[in-house]
């Protein structure tokens, strides 16, 4: 079975400093990991997705995540913090080799940028 | 190109009474997904569908709720009767197939039950 924990309900940080999100996975096969934002009263957006290619993922706005496979982690990071990046952000894993291929959540950490 | 469309976006009803939400996916999308979000959580699967088959339902509670996507294009989510714990924001994402292809989400439907 699979499995995702967010380590953080709420990281705060000042407008041009570094994010941190962090992420623990569990899963019994090689995963899919995900990370996907959540802005007020929008839908789920992509931000990017690591699927066993490179273990360094790019993705949109600035993130970026990377893949260790021996720390089972897949913590997001941005080098510089901008207003518009407050929302919640969503870990998420997904295993190809079971039955259910949909996406397991993680909790979600609210992200607060102070000006 | 438009989104997944989900209508209404917000729902509010009294205890038992029924309700129903319907999702519009992205054009040529053939994979339909539900999802429930709590407060302060993510989102679950409740049933999944390729075209029209259901083929994950195991997370529906089927004694209150049911949905159909019966040409395989849009779908409806019903619960009947509604309860007070149900209040939540469902969310119905689509992706072009199952796997590794990305969903794309719908800004999802708030329902207050009270």
């Amino acid at each position: 079975a699979q499995s995702v924990t967010q380590l953080d309900s709420h990281v705060s940080v000042s407008e041009g400093t570094p994010v941190l999100l962090r992420c623990n996975y569990s899963s019994s096969y090689s995963p899919s990991l995900f990370w996907y934002v959540q802005h007020p009263n929008k839908g789920l957006q992509l931000l990017l997705k690591y699927t066993s290619a490179a273990t360094l993922v790019k993705g949109i706005n600035g993130f970026e995540a990377e893949f260790k496979k021996s720390e089972t982690s897949f913590h997001l990071t941005k080098p510089s913090a901008h207003m518009s990046d407050a929302a919640e952000y969503f870990c998420v894993v997904s295993e190809e080799d079971t039955g259910r291929r949909a996406l397991t959540f993680g909790s979600g950490t609210r992200l607060q940028v102070q000006p | 190109e438009a989104g997944v469309v989900q209508s209404p976006r917000y729902k509010i009803i009294e205890k038992k009474q029924p309700v129903a939400f319907w999702c519009n996916p992205i054009s040529g999308h053939n994979t339909l997904y539900w999802y429930l979000q709590n407060l302060g959580q993510g989102p679950e699967l409740l049933i999944r569908y390729e075209n029209e088959e259901a083929v994950d339902d195991s997370q529906l509670p089927k004694d209150r709720f049911s949905a159909e996507r019966l040409k395989g294009v849009d779908s409806t989510l019903k619960i009947q009767p509604a309860e007070l714990g149900d209040s939540a924001v469902y969310l119905c994402a689509s992706s072009y197939r199952t796997g590794l292809g990305e969903q794309f989400f719908g800004p999802g439907t708030r329902l207050t039950v009270l």
